[in-house]
């Protein structure tokens, strides 16, 4: 069972558009974990949210953690190439200590 | 800062050939992981370690073995190499097992079984 519904599954967009990505669920999570992935490397976390309604921000990288703690975006601003990766969203649902992770977003920014 | 280093990069196993995949930290986190990924199946957890001296089994442990005799070490052993286990493979691990204890990943190990 996919807890973590990402979409969408894939985007290509232009260089300086903007872009929100998402990460659904059913189920209540204390925690969502963000993280990207470079081709050939490992994924690096960006951001945690943990209370509801919480908003980050990570220079043009707005994140979002629903009220109800069921869900999380991700907003890119004006892209960049650099941006290009794997987005990657992962939490600890209730009380289990197994982080569940989803399947990701693959971005592409072309120049 | 080193991280988490795995190595080798990249390996071509035989059918039935056994490996270790190696795996070190330098941060002094306690917890560590073994993930597989494959396109469309995501990262799915193969083994973890809370703590030093202790292994459990994650999501899709058959045919891998682990062990965890220092804190900084959990290598990954493939005893009999099927092509089911073509995959990359990484090693991550934290400062703790549990929320707000983030992973930090190694580069990955590109395993192709033929």
């Amino acid at each position: 069972t996919q807890l973590l519904e990402q979409s969408p599954q894939f985007l290509s967009i232009q260089e300086g558009e903007n872009l929100t990505v998402y990460c659904n669920s059913s189920s209540v999570f204390s925690s969502l974990q963000w993280y990207r992935q470079e081709p050939g490397e490992g994924p690096v976390l960006l951001v945690t949210v943990v209370t509801g309604g919480e908003v980050k921000k990570l220079k043009r990288l707005t994140f979002q953690f629903g009220d109800a703690r069921k869900d999380s975006s991700l907003h890119i601003t004006a892209a960049q190439p650099g941006d290009t990766g794997l987005y990657l969203c992962a939490g600890h649902a209730g009380n289990n200590r197994k982080l569940i992770w989803g399947l990701g977003t693959s971005l592409a920014v072309n120049p | 800062n080193a991280g988490v280093t795995q190595t080798p990069k990249f390996r071509i196993l035989k059918i039935g050939q056994s490996m270790t995949l190696q795996c070190t930290q330098d941060m002094n986190h306690n917890s560590m992981y073994w993930y597989r990924q494959d396109p469309g199946m995501g990262l799915r957890l193969i083994y973890y370690s809370a703590s030093e001296g202790t292994t459990d089994k994650g999501e899709v442990p058959n045919g891998y073995n682990v062990s965890r005799s220092t804190t900084e070490d959990f290598p990954l052993r493939l005893e009999l190499a099927a092509p089911s286990q073509t995959s990359v493979y990484f090693c991550a691990s934290s400062y703790r097992a549990g929320e707000n204890s983030p992973l930090h990943f190694g580069n990955g190990t590109r395993l192709t079984v033929t």
